[in-house]
């Protein structure tokens, strides 16, 4: 029962480099979410698809991107890594958006 | 006024004590509440989900929601040292449409 599954763990970029997390969901939920956590700042939301094809801008989504091609995957692409960007990635699904969310456990990304 | 205020602790407690952790909100259109726990460089897992006011229990878990004081709270009974996490609560509105939002998170330490 793998659920959510985040790749890769742990990354360091340089400034200006580009990477792809990536997140795939065994659940055949419709609805998955691109979270950043930052010490005592909580969970913000980045991204979030609805279904295959269907994104939409979370609460901090400048310097990110998304695509949904399949149910299964929900990849966020980081084109010019900033060291604002450096923070922990948690990617998450629902059956519903609203109803309980299962996470990833995340990938921790430095900018440097 | 933050839509969502959580105390972030940390809290630290003997092995047995009963833990009250508490969130308070200022949407009175939220309905949905939840509180997911979340160990050290792991994701967030749904611990309680209560629809609306009232109490809920599971095990030594008590979910209380207060929606004409808009506070909610989790109640930890004979607290154990696996417990040590951080607590996050979120709520949401009625509508299909909104988002989850989160608070920031009580880290709690139960000693041995």
């Amino acid at each position: 029962n793998a659920g959510v599954t985040q790749t890769p763990k742990f990354r360091i970029l340089k400034i200006g480099q580009s990477m792809t997390l990536q997140c795939t969901q065994d659940m055949n939920h419709n609805y998955m979410y691109w979270y950043r956590q930052d010490p005592g700042m909580g969970l913000k939301l980045i991204y979030y698809s609805v279904g295959a094809g269907i994104t939409d801008k979370g609460e901090v989504p400048n310097g990110y991107n998304v695509s949904r091609s399949t149910t299964e995957d929900f990849p966020l692409r980081l084109e010019l890594a900033a060291p604002s960007q450096t923070s922990v990635y948690f990617c998450a699904s629902s059956a519903e958006r609203g109803s309980p969310l299962h996470f990833g456990n995340g990938t921790r990304l430095t900018v440097t | 006024q933050k839509e969502v205020e959580q105390d972030p602790g940390p809290l630290s407690v003997p092995e047995g004590a009963i833990v009250s952790l508490n969130c308070t909100y200022s949407n009175s259109a939220f309905q949905y509440f939840m509180w997911y726990r979340q160990y050290s460089r792991k994701g967030p897992e749904l611990l309680m989900y209560t629809y609306s006011s009232g109490n809920k229990e599971d095990g030594r878990f008590t979910a209380q929601v207060d929606k004409s004081s808009k506070y909610i709270s989790l109640f930890i009974r004979d607290s154990q040292p696996s417990d040590s996490a951080t607590y996050l609560c979120a709520m949401k509105g009625p509508q299909a449409g909104t988002a989850l939002i989160f608070g920031k998170g009580t880290t709690l330490s139960v000693s041995s």
